[in-house]
């Protein structure tokens, strides 16, 4: 089981803004190891969406966000469109595990 | 642009073994890591171990060490991952994915296409 807690799924309209959280604990995001983010599309690889906490690689559209705190991380979507919709991994270091570690996992529906 | 190339998809019986490989090209092979990623149909993405075959310096994660084995061979740019007896539990699709460092920071910035994995009788 993943040490790295999301919620199965969000959801929002088109154009509104919705958040992603990233729940971890003091031997992974706690322990001040950075963020990452991958999106996964339907029937996609998936792929880097943001590296170290909040930067964006390049072509990843700046309606991609992301933060951290504590033990918590998140990522916002602003401005939410149809090409939106797929799933969200979470992704950090653990120094329990002495290994990397993903998120469960978050599926965003566009209604 | 960088590239890791997948071997194709697998279909074998329990019990059998199996090697698939990545490819990688478009960059200096040697001085990057290259880890493996498994995700079973309709699940998550789980790390399972990496390697730097500039000196085949080799991690597993826990859930994987003993079940899996990660090699490489820098004369062709090629990095393995094989299994010595199958189980049905192993049908999955597996990506490899290169890391990349952003200070003390390590992420996956390039993703193979990924090899789909069929274990059955």
């Amino acid at each position: 089981q993943s040490v790295l807690t999301q919620p199965p799924s969000v959801s929002g309209a088109p154009g509104q803004r919705v958040t992603i959280s990233c729940s971890g604990s003091s031997s992974n995001i706690g322990a001040r190891y950075d963020v990452h983010w991958y999106q996964q599309l339907p029937g996609a690889v998936p792929k880097l969406l943001i590296y170290g906490n909040n930067n964006r690689p390049s072509g990843v559209p700046d309606r991609f966000s992301g933060s951290k705190s504590g033990t918590s991380a998140s990522l916002a979507i602003t401005g939410l469109q149809a090409e939106d919709e797929a799933d969200y991994y979470c992704q950090s270091y653990d120094s329990g595990l002495s290994g990397y570690v993903f998120g469960t996992g978050t599926r965003v529906t566009v209604l | 642009e960088v590239q890791l190339v997948q071997s194709g998809a697998e279909v074998r019986k329990p019990g059998e073994s199996l090697k698939i490989s990545c490819k990688g090209s478009r960059y200096s092979f040697t001085t990057y890591w290259i880890g493996w990623v498994r995700q079973m149909p309709g699940k998550g993405l789980e790390w399972m171990g990496m390697i730097y075959p500039g000196d085949s310096d080799t991690r597993y994660s826990p859930s994987f060490e003993g079940q899996v084995t990660i090699s490489a061979d820098k004369s062709i740019s090629t990095t393995y991952l094989q299994w010595s007896s199958l189980k049905a539990s192993d049908s999955a699709m597996y990506y490899c994915v290169r890391l990349s460092r952003d200070g003390s920071s390590w992420y996956f910035d390039y993703w193979g296409q990924g090899t789909r994995v069929t274990v059955s009788s």
